[in-house]
């Protein structure tokens, strides 16, 4: 079955330190794999995405996200983090050669302090 | 993303009380959905549409109905409101690709008492 973990609720990190929030998927087929930010009280907004090719992604913001088959991961990193980047963070997977349905994660607060 | 539109931003109603939610969009997109966030759950698919005919169920239907009036709208209603459909609700559309991203109304914060 399709499936998506986000293995912590919330990750703390300084500013100016490197941040990783992580992502382990299942599906059937080839994913396609994707990062959304959601800010207070807004809606969700695109990141990035993997399809096919290069596994390390590089997406708005600063952010990017690497692609490891064998470890069915896709962590979002970015080198030096921002008290601006301080959001709710989801990780969504689609079964490219099966199902048209995207699952998301249960989402990971990242908090950035000063 | 002001290309999605939701109305109302936020909703208070009573058990048993029919209600209707809003979407519309901009972005030309054919493909539109509605999504429940329940706080731990993350986001779950309630019901797509690929196009203005086609009406698909997602994993938590029911209790729900849904009407594509046009490309650009696709409503969200409840019937008969229960507590336990108190959540944040979105709209999102995307292109007609597999792989496209999904493009997010901001929500309508919906209270049933």
């Amino acid at each position: 079955a399709q499936s998506v973990a986000q293995p912590e609720d919330q990750v703390n990190v300084a500013e100016g330190n490197p941040l990783t929030v992580k992502c382990t998927y299942s599906v059937s087929g080839n994913p396609y794999l994707f990062w959304y930010v959601q800010y207070p009280n807004r809606g969700l907004q695109f990141l990035l995405k993997y399809i096919t090719g290069d596994n390390l992604v590089k997406g708005s913001y600063g952010f990017e996200a690497e692609f490891n088959k064998s470890q069915t991961s896709f962590h979002l990193k970015k080198p030096s983090a921002l008290v601006s980047d301080s959001a709710l963070y989801f990780c969504a997977v689609r079964d490219g050669g099966a199902t048209n349905k995207l699952i998301f994660g249960t989402g990971t607060l990242l908090a950035v302090q000063p | 993303d002001a290309d999605v539109t939701q109305t109302p931003r936020n909703r208070i109603t009573k058990t048993g009380k029919r209600i209707m939610l809003e979407c519309s969009q901009t972005k030309g997109h054919d493909r539109m959905y509605w999504y429940r966030q329940d706080p731990g759950l993350g986001l779950r698919l309630i019901y797509y549409s690929f196009d203005v005919k086609d009406i698909n169920k997602g994993e938590i239907s029911d209790g729900y109905s849904v009407s594509r009036q046009a490309q650009a709208k696709f409503s969200l209603s409840l019937e008969s409101a229960i507590p336990n459909q108190t959540a944040l609700y979105f709209c999102a559309t995307s292109g007609d690709r597999d792989n496209s991203p999904l493009h997010f109304g901001n929500g309508t914060r919906l209270t049933v008492t």
